[in-house]
């Protein structure tokens, strides 16, 4: 067990719904990841959050936000869903997220596996 | 960029050895991760090494070449559990903590 939690673990829903993916990360991590993984494919990075504000972006797409709250749990937002959007969606903390050394060791949640039908 | 380059997939023999190659992209570079993952779960957390040299941990040891810009993971005595997806993630530190993933090395163990 990571220390990581996501909720849901599984969701199903149909093209044009929008969906809310949520993640707390391990007591006292600050930094919080999402990374989005389709069948067979590497990890996809989003988009990351330090205690509260957003420091890095990746290959998010504009119909994607995220938030990340006061308590520190994070939220991803997917709406107009299209098929391809159906991935593994993961989320990670680290203890602080900025640059150095062994304390940006990324925990996983076990992640939401999203199906859009 | 900071393309982080491994096979995309090895076969080896229970009872085996096997290296798992990575290369990465030197400029700014803090240090490397290796993470495992099997199929459907989430990647777990296998070693880092920011120092040239190799890292020991059980049947798992980790090589770093910091001038070289490359990796790699070493396991020892093969299990079929090691049957996994294996990944790279190199530090940089221009990346504000975020480490960049390489697409990963599926590794099968026969029997």
């Amino acid at each position: 067990d990571s220390g990581v939690t996501q909720t849901p673990k599984h969701l199903i829903t149909a093209t044009g719904q929008r969906v809310t993916l949520r993640c707390s990360p391990r007591s006292g991590d600050l930094s919080v990841y999402w990374y989005q993984q389709s069948l067979d494919q590497g990890l996809q990075f989003l988009i990351q959050y330090y205690n509260g504000e957003e420091r890095a972006k990746g290959n998010i797409l504009e119909r994607f936000s995220a938030q990340q709250f006061p308590d520190l749990h994070s939220e991803l937002n997917l709406s107009s869903l299209e098929l391809g959007d159906s991935a593994l969606y993961f989320c990670a903390s680290t203890l602080l997220g900025m640059s150095g050394g062994s304390e940006e060791t990324q925990y996983f949640g076990p992640g939401t596996r999203l199906l859009v039908l | 960029g900071q393309n982080i380059d491994q096979p995309t997939e090895m076969t080896a023999t229970e009872g085996a050895i096997v290296q798992i190659n990575c290369t990465y992209q030197t400029s700014g570079f803090n240090g490397l991760f290796w993470y495992q993952q099997h199929a459907g779960e989430a990647p777990t957390f296998l070693s880092y090494n920011v120092l040239d040299g190799l890292e020991e941990k059980g049947r798992f040891s980790s090589f770093l070449s910091r001038s070289k810009g490359y990796s790699y993971l070493l396991l020892k005595e093969l299990q079929m559990k090691d049957s996994a997806s294996y990944l790279c993630a190199a530090l940089y530190n221009t990346n504000a903590g975020k480490s960049t993933f390489g697409d990963g090395t599926t590794l099968t163990v026969k029997p």
